[in-house]
């Protein structure tokens, strides 16, 4: 089974630029997988971020960017506030109805 | 503005099966634009989907769980309900329902999400 990965933790600099990726264990991510990404701090629910690949959602500010980079999609955050401290996850569509989310990369702003 | 709630037992014993209820209000459930779906994530750990169900019935289950999971919609009560057969300690997590957008498969709507305990 086709595993979606992401960095376990990263670490930003207040105002500084950050990539998180989402990759998978064999093949490549393309816009076909339609990659969303999701943001979530403790005991809250997931807050959707971007879809389909760079679609940002409503209210979510422009300092958060999709893309795709090389084989995995990937989202940049720009300006890094302390808010931005969370657990991203990101989401692949695999065909056929089927989902699976990245193990999540849990960021510290410091 | 719709707003999902997910309701049922917040303990189950091993090997019973696990029921929950998604309730959705302030809409309608029977919209082609959307799916229907349950995520559940194991305390402090990451996410992961459960399945999905179109208002119609069609229904799409995690390989690793399908042959425990079944997803069922009611129109006339705007809910769809998650059965988890077989539980064991392993399935305690909290449970989220979800609307997936069909169009660009994502989850645009979340619930609060309910823990749900496996325990004798």
């Amino acid at each position: 089974q086709t595993v979606v990965t992401q960095e376990p933790s990263f670490s930003v600099s207040p105002g500084g630029t950050v990539t998180l990726t989402c990759g998978l264990s064999s093949g490549s991510v393309s816009t076909s997988y339609y990659p969303s990404w999701y943001r979530q701090t403790p005991g809250q629910a997931p807050r959707t971020l971007i879809y389909s690949t760079n679609s940002r959602s409503s209210g979510v500010p422009d300092r958060f960017f999709g893309s795709i980079l090389g084989n995995k999609a990937a989202l940049t955050i720009t300006g890094a506030q302390a808010d931005d401290e969370s657990d991203y996850y990101c989401m692949l569509y695999m065909g056929s109805g089927i989902v699976v989310f990245g193990g999540g990369t849990k960021l510290t702003v410091l | 503005q719709l707003q999902l709630q997910e309701s049922g037992p917040g303990l189950v014993k091993p090997s019973e099966t696990l029921s929950l209820t998604c309730t959705v209000s302030g809409g309608s459930i029977s919209s082609s634009t959307y799916y229907w779906g349950w995520i559940r994530q194991p305390p402090g750990k990451g996410l992961e989907w459960i399945g999905s169900i179109y208002y119609r019935g069609s229904t799409y289950y995690n390989p690793s769980l399908k042959s425990r999971v079944t997803i069922s919609v009611d129109t006339s009560k705007n809910q769809f309900s998650l059965k988890l057969s077989s539980v064991t300690a392993a399935d305690t997590d909290v449970y989220y329902c979800a609307r997936l957008r069909s169009s660009d498969w994502y989850s645009d709507l979340w619930g609060r999400g309910t823990l749900v305990t496996v325990s004798s």
